[in-house]
């Protein structure tokens, strides 16, 4: 199986920073990367897909990129409803793979 | 608009059996792979199984298999999660997910979840 591990564990920042979260593969996954936001008690959210890909709807201040093992999510401007956790996620081969998931929290 | 929703969730004993069903809705539901992903109270997030659009194939984490078996009606537009031999450390929020097109195991859409609890 493929392990992810994302870094950091948790974050702290402020209203305005500009963050970056970290994943990395067990071994090459191409561009099979996706990323994840979940508030506490809802269902998680795809934010990029195939590692760089934005989805329709999600803001522009989100960004992804990597590929082969090491891979980024970039927040350029954090706003107050950024404040979540965030997860990778390989869909490159079965069974797919979750990070353990980065919590961002407001300094 | 997409809808996924869950039900079958509850307390059941070690050793217990539970079906878990997701009606789905505002989509091709014949068209998507779909999936089912837990996450254990505090914890992260598990992938559990998805099948094929016309259920001929299957995979599994290694940690349900034999245990579990995911199957669909698309006639019914419904998603199920056979769960028998439940463990505790099968207690989780169950989320029903639709794959992304063209991109099987990325996810687009999520129920709400359903809670099961293994306990005596």
């Amino acid at each position: 199986d493929i392990q992810m591990t994302q870094s950091p564990s948790s974050l702290s920042a402020s209203v305005g920073d500009r963050v970056t979260i970290t994943c990395r593969a067990s071994q090459s996954i191409s561009n099979y990367l996706n990323w994840y936001q979940q508030k506490p008690g809802k269902a998680p959210k795809l934010l990029i897909y195939a590692a760089s890909s934005l989805l329709s709807g999600v803001p522009s201040r989100f960004s992804g990129s990597g590929s082969g093992t090491d891979f980024t999510l970039t927040i350029s401007s954090l706003q107050p409803e950024d404040f979540a956790t965030y997860y990778c996620q390989e869909s490159y081969s079965s069974p797919i793979t979750f990070g353990q998931g980065t919590r961002l929290e407001i300094k | 608009e997409v809808q996924l929703v869950e039900s079958g969730g509850g307390l059941v004993q070690p050793g217990g059996s539970l079906r878990l069903s997701c009606a789905a809705s505002g989509f091709s539901f014949n068209s998507y792979w779909m999936s089912w992903v837990r996450q254990a109270p505090g914890k992260g997030l598990e992938w559990v199984a998805n099948i094929k659009q016309e259920g001929s194939e299957k995979y599994y984490v290694d940690s349900v298999k034999g245990r579990f078996t995911i199957s669909r009606d698309n006639a019914k537009n419904s998603l199920y999660l056979q769960m028998n031999s439940l463990r505790a450390e099968d207690t989780a929020v169950y989320y029903c997910a639709r794959d992304f097109s063209g991109l099987v195991g990325a996810i687009d859409y999520w129920g709400q979840g359903t809670l099961v609890t293994v306990s005596s």
